[in-house]
């Protein structure tokens, strides 16, 4: 199995909503990551979970709060967000780190 | 940022010809990835190159890797409408568990 499953595949959230985005995986990867892209953008990376402990934020703002709960299983909680928070969100996870990524096809997020 | 740069932003080719894309990046790497994005979709991982090697083959691509003028470039031979897709290079930095992806060659080949 070389999947790696993000649910659901489309969200639309109000402002004051309060949602969680999931990813799965059964690879036994040990490294799991959360990407977020705007259209014609480049992936722009959030967080990064090594052996289950959170070990990359890039300064992301509180009302993502992401959550790694087994080595299989990667969450984000999402809470008050913005229009601008509104993209594509990309689960991918790698054996450990700097390897081959796969990536999950994404949650595609509209905040209103 | 630590972003890498691609160069050219958009491609347009007709099938049969050859589609050669540029990253330049800024910090030292362990290795130099490659990946495909079709319009909205999931990113597939096409190849992978350490900071060891010069130069990389698989199937219709060809990877290279000049780590003294922090560039890479993806060759793609005898280019397919299929192979229309945005296409990103990203760095994995030693001592860190970032993968970070440069701004990403949109190709269109047209048949």
């Amino acid at each position: 199995d070389t999947e790696v499953t993000q649910t659901p595949k489309h969200l639309v959230m109000g402002m004051t909503n309060k949602k969680s985005l999931k990813c799965e995986q059964h690879m036994g990867h040990r490294a799991m990551y959360w990407y977020k892209q705007k259209a014609k953008k480049p992936p722009e990376l959030m967080f990064v979970y090594s052996y289950e402990k959170l070990s990359i934020n890039e300064s992301v703002p509180s009302r993502f709060s992401p959550e790694c709960p087994n080595s299989s299983l990667l969450n984000l909680h999402l809470h008050a967000l913005q229009p601008e928070d509104s993209a594509l969100y990309l689960c991918a996870s790698s054996q450990v780190r700097g390897t081959e990524a796969f990536f999950g096809q994404g949650t595609r997020l509209t905040v209103v | 940022s630590q972003q890498g740069e691609e160069d050219p932003q958009a491609l347009s080719i007709q099938e049969g010809e050859n589609a050669t894309m540029n990253c330049s990046y800024k910090t030292s790497i362990n290795n130099l990835q490659w990946y495909r994005q079709n319009s909205g979709r999931g990113l597939v991982h096409l190849i992978l190159i350490r900071s060891n090697e010069r130069e990389k083959h698989s199937g219709r691509l060809r990877v290279t890797l000049d780590t003294s003028k922090k560039s890479s470039s993806l060759l793609i031979t005898a280019s397919r409408a299929a192979d229309t897709a945005s296409y990103f290079c990203a760095t994995a930095a030693p001592n860190t568990d970032k993968l970070i992806f440069g701004t990403g060659t949109r190709l269109q080949v047209f048949p």
